[in-house]
């Protein structure tokens, strides 16, 4: 079935390291990929999307790469901060629009740990 | 900025008690959903609503109903809560033009 999954649940980094968290997905329909981050007790946290006709998109300190040939997402963390300590989640968007909500569907999370 | 509220953060009912979510955005937004989110599971949806009045059921809406009275408010309705609703309930929104979903805070609901 269709799914968005991620490779590893735990990364660990050092302060001012950079940061990749990987994500792989199975629908080669998917319209949009978003990346969330979501803090302990807090609802999840749009970071930055990106277009499935695109393959890069840099927003502040963050990356997104698309490789739609092997089904791949990836989110790049610059610099990485202790604030950055949180789960991230990869989702696709389907068939949305007008009506439409389309499907989104989450990854089940990393959990980044930036050491001081 | 984006701003969805959910009025309660932590609640405790008891089984068979009816529970009420409230969930409020200040965007204008069409699209409100209500997510569940539990360990090992990700989030799933429960329902959504398209427009005021209109409401399609997600992927797990068996004990749920929702409500979309005005177009600001989603509610979501537990009719007779059990131990296995106890979760964390994340309200979201969304324009029909746009493809980004924002979240609440989230609900904590523990249902003894």
């Amino acid at each position: 079935g269709e799914s968005v999954g991620l490779h590893l649940p735990t990364l660990s980094v050092q302060e001012g390291d950079n940061s990749i968290i990987n994500c792989a997905y199975s629908n080669s329909a998917s319209d949009y990929f978003i990346w969330y981050k979501q803090e302990s007790g807090k609802g999840p946290q749009f970071i930055i999307d990106i277009r499935s006709n695109m393959d890069k998109r840099q927003g502040q300190r963050v990356t997104v790469l698309l490789n739609k040939t092997v089904k791949h997402l990836s989110l790049q963390i610059a610099a990485t901060q202790p604030g950055d300590s949180a789960v991230y989640f990869c989702a696709d968007l389907t068939n949305a629009g007008g009506t439409s909500y389309g499907k989104l569907t989450f990854g089940q999370g990393t959990i980044l740990t930036v050491h001081p | 900025d984006v701003k969805v509220t959910q009025s309660s953060r932590y609640l405790v009912k008891r089984t068979g008690e009816k529970v009420f979510l409230e969930c409020v955005q200040d965007m204008d937004h069409e699209n409100m959903f209500w997510y569940r989110q539990d360990p090992g599971l990700g989030l799933r949806l429960i329902y959504f609503s398209y427009d005021v009045k209109m409401k399609e059921k997600g992927d797990i809406p068996e004990g749920y109903s929702v409500s979309r009275e005005k177009k600001e408010r989603f509610s979501l309705i537990l009719e007779s809560a059990s131990t296995n609703q106890t979760s964390m309930y994340l309200c979201a929104s969304r324009s029909y033009s746009g493809n980004t979903i924002y979240f609440g805070e989230g609900s904590w609901l523990t249902v003894v």
